[in-house]
Parts: C-alpha cells; sequence; structure tokens
C-alpha cells in the first residue's frame, strides 16, 4: 500500500507548456505539501494545503498553483513552463500542519525536466 | 545565509563506527526533523522532536532548544545507512531545509 503517491514518475515537456502532476494520499491526513528540490539537492517548500486554508511560499511564481479536489488529493498545475523549472518535485502529508510539528511523509517524487 | 546550517556537508566512514551530523537554527521553531534521502531518491522521515532525545534502533536525535542546535547520532554504523540526512525545522507554516549531510559507509 502506497502512503503518498504521485503521478507521473517523470515529466519531460518543452518551455512554455502547462502541466500537472497529480499527489495522493490514503493516510486520512489533514494536510498536504509541495516541495521543490533543486539541481543542487536543496528542498523547500512550495506549498502548504491544510482544511481548504492555502498556505504560499512567497517566493514561488504564481505561475504554479495546487488544486486540491478533496482531502486526499493535492494537484500541482505549472502555466508556462521555464528552464528553471527543472527539479524534482515531492508531494507530502501530514496529520498536523506544521505549526503543530506535523510529522511528514513524503511521496516518491517526480522528476520535470523542461526542455 | 540559510536558516539551517548542516555540518559536515559530507561524511565518509568505515563500517561500525559513530557517526554524529549535526543541526544548528536560527530561528524560533515548533519542531525540528531529520530526514533521509536514499539514493535512489525517496525521502524518509526519520525523527521530528521539539525537545529532548529521541531513539528509534541504532540512530538516536537530540535537540538543545537554548542553543537551537540538534545531533542526529547513528551507532553501529552500516552500508545500508549510506544516504543523505537532512535537518528541517518548522516555524509556523513555514518548513526550513539544511543543505543536508552525505554520508557513505564503507564495508
Amino acid at each position: 500500500d502506497t502512503a503518498v503517491s504521485q503521478t507521473p514518475k517523470y515529466l519531460v515537456t518543452q518551455m512554455g507548456n502547462d502541466k500537472s502532476i497529480k499527489c495522493e494520499q490514503n493516510l486520512g491526513h489533514d494536510t498536504m505539501y509541495w516541495y521543490k528540490q533543486d539541481s543542487k539537492k536543496f528542498l523547500k517548500i512550495m506549498f502548504s494545503y491544510n482544511n481548504k486554508e492555502l498556505i504560499i511560499n512567497e517566493t514561488v511564481p504564481n505561475r504554479f498553483s495546487p488544486k486540491s479536489p478533496d482531502k486526499a488529493h493535492l494537484n500541482l498545475h505549472i502555466n508556462s513552463l521555464e528552464l528553471g523549472d527543472s527539479a524534482v518535485y515531492f508531494c507530502a502529508s501530514s496529520q498536523n500542519p506544521l505549526v503543530s510539528g506535523g510529522e511528514q511523509f513524503f511521496g516518491p517524487g517526480t522528476r520535470l525536466t523542461v526542455l | 545565509k540559510n536558516e539551517v546550517e548542516q555540518s559536515p556537508q559530507n561524511l565518509t566512514a568505515q563500517e561500525g563506527e559513530f557517526i554524529t551530523i549535526n543541526c544548528s537554527y536560527s530561528v524560533g521553531i515548533s519542531a525540528l526533523h531529520w530526514l533521509q534521502q536514499h539514493p535512489g531518491g525517496g525521502i524518509v522521515s526519520l525523527f521530528m522532536l521539539s525537545s529532548g532525545k529521541k531513539k528509534h534502533g541504532r540512530l538516536i536525535a537530540t535537540i538543545n532548544i537554548q542553543e537551537k542546535h540538534s545531533s542526529l547520532h547513528i551507532t553501529a554504523s552500516h552500508p545500508r545507512d549510506s544516504a543523505v540526512y537532512i535537518c528541517a525545522v518548522g516555524l509556523g507554516n513555514q518548513f526550513y531545509f539544511g543543505t543536508g549531510t552525505s554520508l557513505t559507509v564503507i564495508p
């Protein structure tokens, strides 16, 4: 049983395209996250989503938008892809929000390559 | 300057050695997390702590809130411990990561 799953695992696309990455968790958690890991392996939080409250990292371009159809899913939409968007994107979930501690469970990651 | 600093950046050890990885942070936190990223890329949460010490198998994590410092210890290290260990701190709704410590344990 996969706790946090992401699709696709790999995504190769051209600059300017719009793409989505899907994330699903079957842990019954209330909070979900998106993280970006750059080429230097540095991780950065992009969004957290809890009970319809979206917390955005102010450094994230507005071309990135999370969409949550229900509590178990948090998809990441990216418009007008740029070369600098190439990275590994991780989805995660936690029972409690970060402000309360929030032990994280990570998905396997999606490697996005923009050509 | 990063809110979370880790040392060392790279560490090579012989199998069986006792290993310590350090993490210092500059902000007030709600919790500190230690994560392990496997060579294949997957990330696993090892510990979440806000005070004191936690132990899981051969891994021990400690935190000193006053000094804003945490350590991750691995006893009797094994080649399967080879991974990147990442310290992260939660502050409100933000989450800050260290740059990671790449550990290689040689048989």
